[in-house]
């Protein structure tokens, strides 16, 4: 059975500490990886897609790895900011195509002044 | 601005009575998916859609059904409401092939249902 879980459930932390959200995978044949931002009362904001062929990818302050290997994935947040608190879910595919999703509960930020 | 659109926001249903999630995007995404979120669990896929006309079921079908008339629109329907369907629902879409870094997925704000 496929199945993604996500270490801590929850983190707070004061401004300016680099942080690293972890994300784990029991499906070996995964193609790719996605991480996600969800506001309170909010949709989900993609953030990162990292292909297997990759291994890593940047945006602006965030860098996500993918290590198929291991089942392992990680969301590298550096100089965090109070504005990074949010929810942070990573998905991974759903077996059968068509982008369908399976998603982790998510680690629930909180960085405070 | 360009994205997906949930209608209602909230809404309280009593058991046994139906309703209609609509979703609208206009993005020109050929994938539509209809997802559930609660309390300390990950989103579950309840039916998602490839095309105009298409619907399939994914993780968590029981008790939905849903149709796709247009390609903008994804319709999730309850046919007779449950309290182990209090939810929040999430429409998205996405294009069927990777552009640029990925799939364009885009998510709705979400319709928060609670069923007494």
């Amino acid at each position: 059975k496929q199945e993604v879980t996500q270490i801590p459930a929850a983190l707070s932390v004061p401004e300016g500490e680099n942080l690293v959200l972890n994300c784990s995978f029991t499906d070996s044949a995964i193609y790719n990886l996605q991480w996600f931002r969800q506001d309170p009362g909010k949709g989900l904001t993609s953030l990162l897609l990292i292909q297997s062929s990759q291994r890593e990818q940047t945006s602006g302050r965030l860098n996500a790895s993918l290590d198929k290997s291991s089942g392992r994935s990680t969301l590298y947040i550096a100089a965090s900011q109070p504005g990074d608190s949010a929810t942070y879910l990573c998905a991974g595919p759903l077996s059968g195509g068509y982008n369908k999703l399976i998603f982790g509960a998510g680690t629930r930020l909180a960085v405070h002044p | 601005n360009a994205g997906v659109t949930q209608t209602p926001k909230f809404r309280v249903l009593k058991t046994g009575q139906s309703m209609t999630l609509l979703c609208a995007q206009d993005m020109n995404h050929e994938y539509m998916y209809w997802y559930r979120q609660d309390p300390g669990m990950g989103l579950r896929l309840i039916h998602y859609s490839v095309g105009e006309g298409t619907t399939a079921k994914g993780e968590v079908p029981d008790g939905y059904n849903v149709s796709r008339l247009k390609k903008q629109n994804f319709l999730l329907g309850l046919e007779s409401a449950a309290p182990s369907q209090t939810s929040v629902y999430f429409c998205a879409s996405s294009y069927s092939t990777f552009r640029g870094s990925n799939y364009g997925y885009t998510f709705g704000s979400g319709t928060r249902l609670t069923v007494v």
